[in-house]
């Protein structure tokens, strides 16, 4: 299994301010993505962070909102852009194993003010 | 219709109880099936993971796979107070393809 450490657990934040989110896996992994869970829901995925290429957006998300990063194969990064209170959620950043056992991180709780 | 459907509970049972959560899907790709646990204010927790049809157990866990009527299980006997969280139940088609996930049940065990 992976073991992934994901900062900042927590975060309250300004409305029009930006905040990215740090994802580290303690091996290496072929796919990565980044979730959003709203209060009382579940996953919602937001992208897939290709390694070495621009990320793969589900319907709905946009890159000039949640710009990611995976500069390589261990590690990625969410950046919440020009924030307003709709966005406060639980993000959260998996990775797969490529048998698709997905592994998650303990999540980065978001309050926008 | 939803991909994946899963009742949202909340299910409250005695400790010592057997829990079963489920899980129906509509599309017959899938092939894959997760279950995951997530306590409050952590992130999910992968419990079991199967492919295809059939059974697996792991403890007090059982994952049940039924392909033919796209119907998942997870059984859980001798329920213990530290059981009670949210069981989302997840799955793909492929091993490069997206996970669906359901809505998740809460489950309360109580003393």
């Amino acid at each position: 299994s992976a073991v992934i450490s994901q900062k900042p657990s927590r975060d309250i934040c300004q409305r029009g301010t930006s905040l990215t989110i740090q994802c580290q896996v303690d091996s290496q992994v072929t796919m990565m993505f980044w979730y959003r869970q709203q209060p009382g829901q579940s996953l919602t995925l937001i992208a897939t962070a290709n390694q070495g290429s621009e990320a793969t957006y589900e319907s709905g998300f946009v890159i000039d909102k949640f710009p990611i990063s995976r500069p390589n194969l261990t590690f990625s990064t969410l950046t919440v852009s020009n924030m307003s209170p709709e966005d406060s959620s639980i993000y959260l950043c998996s990775a797969g194993q490529g048998d698709t056992e997905a592994f998650f991180g303990q999540g980065t709780r978001l309050t926008v003010v | 219709q939803k991909e994946v459907e899963q009742d949202p509970g909340p299910l409250s049972v005695p400790e010592g109880a057997i829990v079963s959560l489920n899980c129906t899907y509509s599309n017959s790709a899938f092939q894959y099936f997760m279950w995951y646990r997530q306590y409050s204010r952590k992130g999910p927790e992968l419990l079991m993971y199967t492919y295809s049809s059939g059974n697996k157990e792991d403890g007090r866990f059982t994952a049940q796979v039924d392909k033919s009527s796209k119907y998942i299980s997870l059984f859980i006997r001798d329920s213990q107070p530290s059981d009670s969280a949210t069981y989302l139940c997840a799955m793909s088609a492929g091993n490069t393809d997206k996970l669906i996930f359901g809505t998740g049940t809460r489950l309360q065990v109580f003393p």
